[in-house]
């Protein structure tokens, strides 16, 4: 069945510093791929997605480029926020547009 | 539309009583998934409606689960002689089947608190 690897976290970092969060996944056929953020007290938000191979999903300054070749779908920014700490989940979906598999989620803390 | 509703926000109960939970869809959604989250996990996939067909149920859903979309519309999941493994958030998400890439959006959750 499908999974999802995803960077221990927490992950702690000053505000202007440059993240990274590994993703890799296996999934049949062709997945689309979703970064989720969950934030201190709320629900689940699509953060951003990408639908085939070498698509880059973006918002909010986040990226990630599907990587079909390394199964990887890594959320990158080049300068986080404290507004950005939360958790982040990745999660691949089949093409039978049934379930999303989440990650364990890595929390991501931003200090001033 | 104001999203992907669910009622109760919380819910405190007795080991071995019977619990419902109640979601309400994008009102343009077929598709409505329930899953659940423990602390510090990622939620897990419990099971999934086209319209008020139950098209996939997850192992995680026990005999004690039952979940139901009648209408095509809100869905309700059933937790009957619950147990203090039970406590955990519920989630109910929903999309458009007639999307190609799966994007749901997720409601706030019902928080379970089995005691």
């Amino acid at each position: 069945g499908d999974s999802v690897t995803q960077m221990e976290g927490p992950v702690t970092l000053s505000e202007e510093a440059c993240l990274t969060i590994n993703c890799t996944y296996t999934a049949t056929g062709y997945p689309s791929l979703f970064w989720y953020v969950q934030y201190p007290g709320e629900g689940l938000q699509l953060l951003l997605k990408a639908t085939k191979a070498d698509d880059k999903g973006s918002n909010k300054g986040f990226e990630a480029t599907y990587r079909k070749e390394t199964t990887s779908f890594h959320l990158e920014k080049g300068s986080v926020q404290v507004s950005d700490s939360a958790v982040y989940f990745c999660a691949p979906s089949t093409n039978s547009g049934s379930r999303l598999t989440f990650g364990e989620g890595t929390q991501l803390t931003v200090n001033p | 539309d104001t999203g992907v509703s669910q009622n109760p926000r919380h819910k405190i109960t007795k080991r071995g009583q019977n619990v419902t939970f109640r979601c309400d869809p994008i009102s343009e959604h077929n598709r409505l998934y329930w899953y659940r989250q423990t602390l510090g996990q990622g939620p897990e996939f419990l099971t999934y409606f086209q319209n008020e067909a139950q098209l996939e149920k997850s192992r995680l859903l026990s005999d004690r689960f039952s979940a139901e979309r009648p209408k095509g519309s809100f869905s309700t999941l059933e937790i009957q002689r619950t147990e203090q493994g039970d406590s955990a958030m519920y989630l109910c998400a929903s999309s458009d089947a007639g999307t190609s890439n799966n994007e749901q959006f997720f409601g706030p959750g019902t928080r379970l608190t089995v005691l």
